[in-house]
């Protein structure tokens, strides 16, 4: 089982500022195999980013992917206030499915 | 609309059963793999089962193989997910999601639905 590991836990900005969340996978998982997901109190998770740098549709362009191997990036180059919420990586490549354990984006 | 609307959800006893519904709309369900995916309270993501747009191949994580069964009816547009022997941490807010393929064999999730609760106690 691939073991997803997100830091950081909590990553306190303010509106405006740049966020970098971070991903990293116990062992190597090809970048067509990644995907980020957005989840607001309340809500289901929303697709963010497939194959480690697509972006969704409708997703705006300030949402980015990146990364290989074992170590994925997603980064919100200005937060708006509706970004604020937990974002989780997941790994398709292999049986089973995983997820990371998420990073929060909270309001400073 | 597409959308997913999940149901069945509600108070179960430890060792005993209980199913969940998902009925799709807006979309040709049969052409699309199915999930659950799991969340239990204040805790992240899991991955419970998948199944094929066929309905002919299934897959499990290892917490609830033997124990949960993954259907779908593609006449009704619905998937199911039949939970026997529950434990209390089976405990969780379950969601369908539409898998889609990129490349490979597994999927990444582009619709969800809202949820169910089940929750699992004496």
């Amino acid at each position: 089982e691939i073991v997803l590991t997100q830091s950081p836990g909590t990553l306190s900005l303010s509106p405006g500022e740049r966020a970098t969340l971070s991903c990293r996978a116990s062992q190597s998982v090809s970048s067509i195999y990644l995907a980020w997901y957005q989840q607001k109190p309340g809500q289901a998770p929303r697709l963010l980013i497939y194959g480690a740098s697509n972006r969704a549709t409708g997703i705006p362009d300030r949402f980015s992917g990146s990364g290989s191997g074992t170590d994925f990036t997603l980064t919100i180059t200005r937060l708006e206030p509706e970004d604020f919420a937990v974002y989780y990586c997941q790994q398709y490549g292999s049986s089973p499915l995983t997820f990371g354990g998420g990073t929060k984006v909270e309001i400073k | 609309e597409v959308q997913l609307l999940e149901s069945g959800g509600g108070l179960g006893q430890p060792g005993g059963s209980l199913r969940l519904s998902c009925a799709a709309s807006g979309f040709t369900f049969s052409s699309y793999a199915m999930s659950w995916v799991r969340q239990a309270p204040g805790r992240g993501l899991e991955w419970v089962s998948a199944i094929s747009g066929s309905g002919g191949s299934t897959y499990y994580a290892d917490s609830v193989k033997g124990r949960f069964t993954i259907s779908r009816d593609n006449s009704k547009n619905t998937l199911y997910l039949q939970m026997n022997n529950l434990r209390a941490e089976d405990t969780a807010v379950y969601y369908c999601a539409r898998g889609r393929i990129w490349f490979g064999d597994y999927w990444y999730f582009d619709l969800w639905g809202r949820g169910t609760l089940v929750t699992v106690s004496s």
